[in-house]
């Protein structure tokens, strides 16, 4: 389709694993970010990437967390050493540039044990 | 303090009635506002953007105060199809557009 694919839909993984969570754009925005959401919360930004430098990591909770998007398409958001408290639904957006309405995929569920 | 604020509610109203969703937001040099919908287990779609001007859409009307860092929205003659999360959006220029979601308000609209 033409929407925002995030894979995998649902990640189980075991505290202390690694984890990697891929976002696919829509084509043609430039705009990619990456939200946490937990049950009853808003989405909690972590980083905004204009093209293929990231424009604002300041919502990275620590240095476990990392994203890259090498060639200004595809990202992929890696956990590292996961804890229980990082299980959350992780969601990415894509838009063009200051039109402000976000695309949003349909997330990454990461439940670690 | 969170950047942007919002009554968690639930707001639990009949068919037909209107309500109001306020929030807050805090940091000035903000420059875009939105309201975005999310269904339950569902990803947040946007509703509309906010205006100085104010600006309505059918049943739904969205007010931003720049002076008082407030923005709201009305939903007159509910339906069941309302039934929703609405957040609260701020976006702000840091190199990009970073942007910002409050913790939404829950609405329930009964028959």
């Amino acid at each position: 389709g033409a929407g925002v694919s995030q894979t995998p839909s649902n990640k189980v993984t075991e505290k202390g694993k690694y984890v990697e969570l891929r976002c696919d754009p829509i084509s043609g925005h430039t705009a990619l970010y990456w939200y946490r959401q937990s049950l009853g919360q808003g989405p909690e930004f972590l980083i905004y990437f204009q093209g293929t430098g990231a424009a604002d990591d300041s919502g990275l909770p620590n240095d476990r967390f990392f994203a890259v998007r090498p060639e200004g398409s595809v990202s992929t958001l890696k956990i590292q050493r996961t804890e229980r408290g990082d299980s959350a639904v992780y969601l990415c957006a894509s838009s063009f540039p200051g039109t402000g309405e976000l695309f949003f995929g349909e997330g990454s569920r990461l439940t670690v044990l | 303090r969170k950047e942007v604020e919002q009554d968690p509610g639930p707001f639990n109203v009949p068919e037909g009635a209107t309500v109001a969703f306020n929030c807050t937001y805090s940091n000035s040099a903000s420059q875009s506002f939105f309201w975005y919908r999310q269904d339950c287990r569902k990803e947040p779609k946007l509703l509309m953007s906010v205006y100085s001007s104010g600006n309505e859409d059918g049943r739904f009307t969205a007010q931003l105060n720049r002076a008082s860092q407030y923005i709201s929205l009305l939903i007159r003659d509910s339906k069941l199809s309302d039934s929703a999360t609405y957040l609260c959006v701020v976006s702000r220029n840091t190199g990009g557009f970073k942007t910002i979601f409050g913790a939404g308000t829950r609405l329930f609209v009964k028959a």
